[in-house]
């Protein structure tokens, strides 16, 4: 089945510095990028959209010169967070949808497993 | 208010109880509907997509209320490893962007 590798899956870093988080598509090509950010207790919260080749449309509320989006190819999508801060801490997902026609564009969203982000 | 809502639980259930929970959603014209499953704030994983007529997979559920917009999952003969929390998703109807539940925390006890 679809598989989106997701790294790291876990990361501390400290107030003032940037995070990179990858998000692959092993055996598909990606078209659609979802992130998203969960607080603990809470839903997911779509944060942002990209699509291959284009600029990431963000959803209101969220920061785009400090949630930096980068979707290059059909296969990856980066997050950065730019000058991470506490209330950055939190749980991280990417979520693909694949070229149209397959069985993944109805059936559900392919999850990277997620990255849990520590700010101290 | 908030697209979908849910009863964030616990349920707290013997084995090989029946448990069920619903959820409900805002937008009327959403058109696909899901549940979900995450452990340990893990990834989700798509526990089985919900139609009209309702279905079932197994010892799962589900059924859609358009009306009155809801959706709901009945689990039966609860095991332990069905211990989760199970999240309402619906597909909005213009996009492929998903509206997550809270979650509903199921807890499946010996």
């Amino acid at each position: 089945g679809a598989v989106v590798s997701q790294h790291p899956s876990r990361v501390i870093c400290k107030s003032g510095t940037s995070v990179k988080i990858e998000c692959r598509s092993l055996d598909f090509q990606a078209t659609t990028m979802f992130w998203y950010r969960q607080f603990p207790k809470q839903s997911l919260m779509l944060m942002a959209t990209s699509n291959e080749g284009s600029k990431a449309t963000y959803e209101q509320g969220v920061e785009k010169d400090k949630f930096l989006i980068n979707h290059a190819s059909l296969t990856l999508s980066t997050l950065t967070v730019t000058s991470a801060h506490p209330e950055d801490s939190s749980f991280y997902i990417c979520s693909a949808r694949g070229v149209s026609g397959t069985v993944r564009d109805f059936d559900g969203y392919t999850f990277g497993s997620g990255t849990r982000l520590t700010v101290v | 208010r908030k697209e979908v809502e849910q009863d964030p639980g616990p349920f707290n259930v013997p084995e090989g109880a029946t448990v069920a929970f619903n959820c409900t959603y805002s937008n009327s014209a959403s058109q696909s509907f899901f549940w979900y499953r995450q452990d340990c704030r893990k990834e989700p994983k798509l526990l089985m997509s919900v139609y009209s007529s309702g279905n079932e997979d197994g010892r799962f559920t589900a059924q859609l209320n358009r009306a009155s917009q809801y959706i709901s999952l009945l689990i039966r003969d609860s095991k332990l490893s069905d211990s989760a929390t199970y999240l309402c998703v619906v597909r909005r109807s213009n996009d492929y962007k998903l509206s997550f539940g809270a979650g509903t925390t199921v807890t499946v006890r010996a």
